[in-house]
């Protein structure tokens, strides 16, 4: 999983099963997060947000689950396909917490295996 | 059809040259940002502005200097000063800067140094 950190871990799944991704956010004050995706190459595309008032948010194939308690956000992707290749990152924020707002992990690679 | 644009996808710098970046949007956002991705880290925040004329400086804004005429452009230069520019430059943008909110990305610019 990533933490907003040093690494670039890489998740491989095979095409067709559910991926997982992890991210651990630092400020405990944070309440606004994201999940954005990366094709490489690309500028980072919005998937889905959260705010600190829900611990779970559905999209078309994506949840994002959060576990304020231990400040953990998590991005699952059903029947993960060729296309979802890319590196995912997640981002915390405050709300009204100025322009400069926004802290950016350093990614999950996932590949998808055929 | 509503985004942010960044110009050129390449651009080639050589030494001791300054080189602007350019970046519009038409989502009628308040918010206009600029940062620097290098291989394997995360996003690091150079400028951001708040409102037009008006901008604040990222968390390593040395070597780069940005202006905010208009609302829609954002363009950022990368001066002889900075001894190191060879990255990929991400711009975005949101609506309201105080609020914690999505930012939404254009698709870059790769700088290399000739």
């Amino acid at each position: 999983g990533e933490s907003v950190g040093l690494h670039l871990p890489t998740l491989s799944v095979q095409e067709g099963d559910n991926s997982i991704i992890n991210c651990a956010y630092s400020n405990s004050a944070s309440d606004y997060f994201i999940w954005y995706k990366q094709e490489s190459g690309k500028g980072p595309q919005f998937i889905i947000d959260i705010r600190s008032n829900m611990d779970k948010r559905q999209g078309q194939r994506v949840t994002v689950l959060l576990n304020k308690t231990v400040k953990h956000l998590s991005l699952q992707i059903a029947a993960t396909q060729p296309g979802d290749s890319a590196v995912y990152f997640c981002a915390e924020g405050i709300s009204g917490g100025g322009a400069d707002g926004l802290t950016f992990g350093k990614g999950t690679h996932l590949i998808i295996q055929p | 059809d509503g985004g942010i644009t960044q110009s050129p996808k390449y651009l080639f710098r050589k030494e001791g040259q300054n080189v602007t970046l350019s970046c519009e949007q038409n989502l009628n956002h308040d918010a206009m940002y600029w940062y620097r991705q290098d291989p394997g880290q995360g996003l690091r925040l150079i400028y951001y502005s708040q409102i037009v004329n008006d901008f604040q400086k990222g968390d390593i804004a040395e070597g780069y200097s940005v202006s905010r005429e208009k609302k829609e452009s954002f363009p950022l230069t990368v001066t002889s000063a900075q001894k190191n520019p060879t990255a990929f430059y991400l711009c975005a943008s949101s609506i309201d800067p105080g609020e914690g909110e999505t930012q939404y990305f254009g698709p870059g610019t790769r700088l290399l140094v000739l």
